[in-house]
């Protein structure tokens, strides 16, 4: 099946670091990969939608400046938290959708996560 | 605006008795839905969808949801639990008329499972 691989899946930091997380389909190509936010407990924000070769489109009230995403390429997506601080601290997953045929008919793949923590 | 109500925080089941878990939604299009399923510390595995044809669809790991259209439901349903079904699992839905539309997902139900 449809595989995302997401890496790292953990990542301690001092604060003002940045962290760059990756986000791969492995068995097919993704125009479209999504990269969400998850606090404990709770359901799954949406934080962009990344299509490759042109501009992710961000969700209101996050911060384009703070999270880059870049989608070079069919099989990559990759997001980077700048300067990151404790409140930042969280589980961020990606998921992308394969573009072949009826894409919008096909359930998106996610990936295991990447668990954040800013000291 | 699509939306998704899961009504219960947490379901909780005897190990071998039947488990719902409940869903109903929202979108002004055609309802494409899907169930997830999360294990701690892990991102979301796809148990099945339904975008049209049969009401009731069957998935992975003997899961079933049952479309309802007057009553904008798609419960999911396995006719006898495990205690490794015990985890998060999430209602979500699409607009199937909007191209490239996003994915909305439900606040989420966690399942325990006793043995």
């Amino acid at each position: 099946g449809a595989v995302v691989s997401q890496h790292p899946s953990w990542v301690i930091c001092k604060s003002g670091t940045s962290v760059k997380i990756e986000c791969r389909s492995l068995d097919f190509q993704a125009t479209t990969m999504f990269w969400y936010r998850q606090f404990p407990k709770q359901s799954l924000m949406l934080m962009a939608t990344s299509n490759e070769g042109s501009k992710a489109t961000y969700e209101q009230g996050v911060e384009k400046d703070k999270f880059l995403i870049n989608h070079a390429s069919l099989t990559l997506s990759t997001l980077t938290v700048t300067s990151a601080h404790p409140e930042d601290s969280s589980f961020y997953i990606c998921s992308a959708r394969d573009g072949r045929g009826q894409g919008s008919n096909q359930p998106q793949h996610f990936g295991d996560g990447t668990r954040l923590s800013i000291l | 605006a699509q939306s998704v109500a899961q009504p219960e925080d947490q379901v909780n089941v005897a190990e071998g008795n039947p488990l719902t878990v409940k869903c109903t939604y929202s979108v002004s299009g055609n309802p494409y839905l899907f169930w997830y399923v999360q294990y701690p510390n892990r991102g979301l595995q796809f148990l099945l969808k339904y975008i049209t044809g049969d009401n009731l669809v069957k998935g992975s790991y003997g899961f079933e949801a049952e479309f309802n259209k007057s009553q904008t439901s798609f419960h999911l349903k396995k006719p006898s639990a495990l205690v490794s079904d015990s985890a998060l699992y999430f209602c979500a839905v699409r607009d199937g008329k909007a191209a490239g539309n996003k994915l909305t997902f439900g606040g989420g139900t966690r399942v325990l499972v006793k043995p």
